[in-house]
């Protein structure tokens, strides 16, 4: 089944050692989105690629970088993780940004831990 | 801006009633969508529903049905027979112009069915 697949599921990471979560998709949707969410809270948009164009949303900090080097793969890379930065990190894709119509496809989600 | 409010952080049902979650929205586009997703204990955002803000009539997925109330704002979701795999956070979510087309959510509610 096509889909989305986050690795790993959990991640224990320490505090400011830089750790990766990878997402692929097996979709060939052009649209590819990074979320956190924490705790009981809504996933709040960090960037999205259009294709290989990355958009950062205006206030995703600094710490986190995005890398897509194809169309199936796209990493979160956290460069220097604290305390706040444990959540629930959501992979999701769609077919494309400017449409109504599809929603967006969700992995399964990687839960970070940072000790 | 877009914005989607859920006024129930949580809620009870009795398996096999029926239960309505609320979801109201304020946008100024005249074209948008509606979604409903259901997220489990174990974080994957899964996809329930959908309503254009031009659909003519209420969108209804097996045991899942949208209120779709244009005037008033409001696409409340309708589960009918509830099941104990119900219980689950449910978030209300639009995409349209005004968010450049990203999917927003609403800060979703908790819905525990009892045996």
């Amino acid at each position: 089944d096509a889909m989305v697949i986050q690795n790993p599921r959990y991640q224990v990471t320490q505090f400011g050692k830089p750790v990766t979560l990878s997402c692929s998709q097996t979709l060939n949707h052009n649209v590819m989105y990074w979320y956190q969410q924490k705790s009981s809270q809504a996933p709040k948009l960090l960037f999205h690629y259009y294709d290989k164009d990355f958009n950062n949303e205006a206030d995703t900090p600094d710490n986190f970088q995005s890398r897509r080097p194809n169309t199936s793969f796209c990493f979160l890379d956290i460069r220097s993780p604290g305390l706040g930065d444990a959540a629930m990190y959501l992979c999701a894709t769609s077919r494309e940004t400017r449409t109504l119509i599809y929603g967006y496809t969700f992995g399964s989600g990687t839960r970070l831990t940072v000790v | 801006a877009q914005k989607i409010t859920q006024t129930q952080p949580g809620m009870f049902v009795q398996e096999k009633e029926a239960v309505t979650l609320d979801c109201t929205y304020d946008t100024s586009d005249p074209s948008y969508g509606l979604f409903w997703y259901k997220q489990p204990s174990s974080g994957e955002m899964i996809f329930l529903i959908y309503q254009g803000s031009y659909d003519q009539q209420n969108a209804t997925e097996g045991r899942y049905s949208l209120n779709f109330q244009k005037a008033r704002k409001s696409a409340n979701l309708v589960i009918s027979a509830s099941q104990l795999g119900d219980s689950a956070m449910y978030f209300c979510a639009m995409r349209g112009m005004d968010s450049s087309y990203k999917l927003i959510f609403g800060s979703g509610t908790r819905l525990l069915v009892r045996p």
